[in-house]
């Protein structure tokens, strides 16, 4: 089975540009989450998709971010205009639906797209 | 507000040597969760444990042992024997949530602790 995949590994722009993560779940899974680690600190909550609703968006840090999740599939990050802060690793994780007891909460993480902003 | 704090910022030992990683948390729920993950140089983070606030058994997998005390907070993460591919940062994570419901709580992690074993 796969894991979480995210998309780009790697992305470096120039601040005031735009840039848009991906990220695909594991296939099944109705919850999805979005995190961010600036460097050397916590990896921080960004927001939490249950399908394609935004269940929880309390960490998003300024409207210059947008999550969508079309579909209730994939989901995209995108910043716009990217500043200097924005650098760090963001990481996605799926976990299943609250009555998956099987795999009760846990969250799988993928490998994170690691955002340069010069 | 919840809180995790890993006030070990890097680790050194050699191999075989055990290791414990601190990890105290702080929450107002009496039902959360307590996770670790293991990040390796690869990037992505792996699923170490999850224990529940109501079950303080120890737990021990392997090399892997860990210590849940609610009286001080904490969740300790002890390495048996380590070994050089135990190189990696570790988080130390809490979730609040209900039992009965399920999960689908976003987790609040620590700065992590990273592990360096060297031969």
């Amino acid at each position: 089975e796969a894991g979480v995949t995210q998309f780009p590994s790697h992305s470096v722009i120039e601040k005031g540009q735009t840039v848009t993560l991906r990220c695909d779940p594991i296939s099944g899974h109705d919850n999805l989450y979005w995190y961010r680690r600036v460097m050397g600190k916590e990896i921080k909550f960004l927001l939490h998709f249950v399908k394609e609703s935004k269940q929880d968006e309390s960490g998003m840090p300024n409207n210059r971010f947008l999550a969508e999740r079309t579909g209730g599939t994939y989901s995209t990050l995108k910043v716009q205009p990217a500043e200097l802060e924005d650098s760090g690793v963001y990481f996605c994780a799926s976990s299943q639906d609250r009555l998956g007891r099987r795999n009760f909460n846990e969250q799988f993480f993928g490998p994170g797209t690691r955002l340069t902003v010069l | 507000a919840q809180k995790v704090t890993q006030a070990q910022t890097e680790i050194s030992v050699v191999e075989k040597e055990d290791v414990t990683l601190d990890c105290v948390y702080e929450t107002r729920d009496t039902t959360y969760y307590l996770f670790w993950y293991k990040q390796p140089p690869s990037g992505e983070l792996v699923f170490l444990i999850r224990r529940n606030s109501f079950d303080e058994q120890n737990e021990i997998s392997g090399r892997y042992s860990w210590n849940f005390q609610k009286s001080t907070s904490s969740f300790n993460f002890t390495i048996t024997a380590s070994q050089v591919v135990d190189s990696a940062v570790y988080f130390c994570a809490l979730s609040e949530g209900d039992i009965l419901t399920g999960g689908g709580n976003k987790l609040t992690f620590g700065t992590g602790t990273q592990l360096k074993v060297e031969l």
